[in-house]
């Protein structure tokens, strides 16, 4: 079955700077790569999402890219803000017959901005 | 529109009794899902409906656990007997329809077995 590895667990940056968030995937037959991000009493919350036939997608202050040769996808977050801080989960995900997509998580990256 | 809600949302149990967790998804979504989301760690899949047909049970830790959504819209997520490893988040997910890949999860349950 799918695993996810995702890196760094912890990640702490200055406000205004970038952060990167990595994770890599096993089945080759995952289509499907999204990123929630996740605040303290609450559910994941959905910031961005890429298929697999699709290298990179950007959103604003937030881009993900997708290395299907690789298995590997990341999270690029620029001009990070304070409201930024929370732990982010990646996932990846093959079709499976019935029609769902049945997520498969990497273990979090608490991001800290500090201003 | 309102989002995906659960309830309780906190809920202390002693070993040995049973426990129901509620999850009520988005109006008209069809697919829910249920995930386990222990301390520190991602969302780990439980089980899977479309309408209400349980599709995909592979994710349940043991036959403690049973959920059900019986007139396809509110779930039920039920596990008999817990144990102190049960304690997690249980989160509800939704999304539209088939091939819809977007999940939108609630707030979670936490479930604390003493």
């Amino acid at each position: 079955g799918e695993n996810v590895e995702q890196h760094p667990s912890t990640l702490s940056v200055q406000e205004g700077d970038s952060a990167v968030i990595k994770c890599t995937y096993s089945d080759s037959a995952s289509n499907y790569f999204p990123w929630y991000k996740q605040e303290l009493g609450k559910g994941p919350q959905l910031i961005i999402d890429i298929r697999s036939n699709v290298g990179e997608k950007k959103d604003q202050r937030i881009a993900v890219t997708l290395n299907k040769t690789a298995k590997h996808f990341s999270l690029h977050i620029t001009e990070t803000q304070p409201e930024d801080s929370a732990v982010y989960f990646c996932a990846a995900s093959p079709m499976f017959s019935g029609g769902y997509n049945k997520l498969i998580f990497g273990a979090g990256t608490r991001l800290a901005v500090h201003p | 529109g309102a989002g995906v809600s659960q309830s309780p949302r906190y809920k202390v149990a002693k070993r040995g009794q049973d426990v129901a967790l509620r999850c009520d998804p988005i109006s008209g979504h069809v697919s829910l899902f249920w995930y386990q989301q222990a301390l520190g760690q991602g969302p780990e899949f439980l089980t899977y409906f479309q309408n209400e047909a349980q599709l995909d049970k592979s994710g349940l830790p043991s036959d403690r656990f049973f959920a059900e959504r019986p007139e396809g819209s509110v779930s039920t997520l039920k596990i008999q007997r817990t144990q102190q490893e049960d304690s997690a988040v249980y989160l509800c997910a939704s999304s539209r329809g088939l091939a819809s890949e977007t999940q939108y999860f609630g707030p979670g349950t936490r479930l604390l077995v003493l």
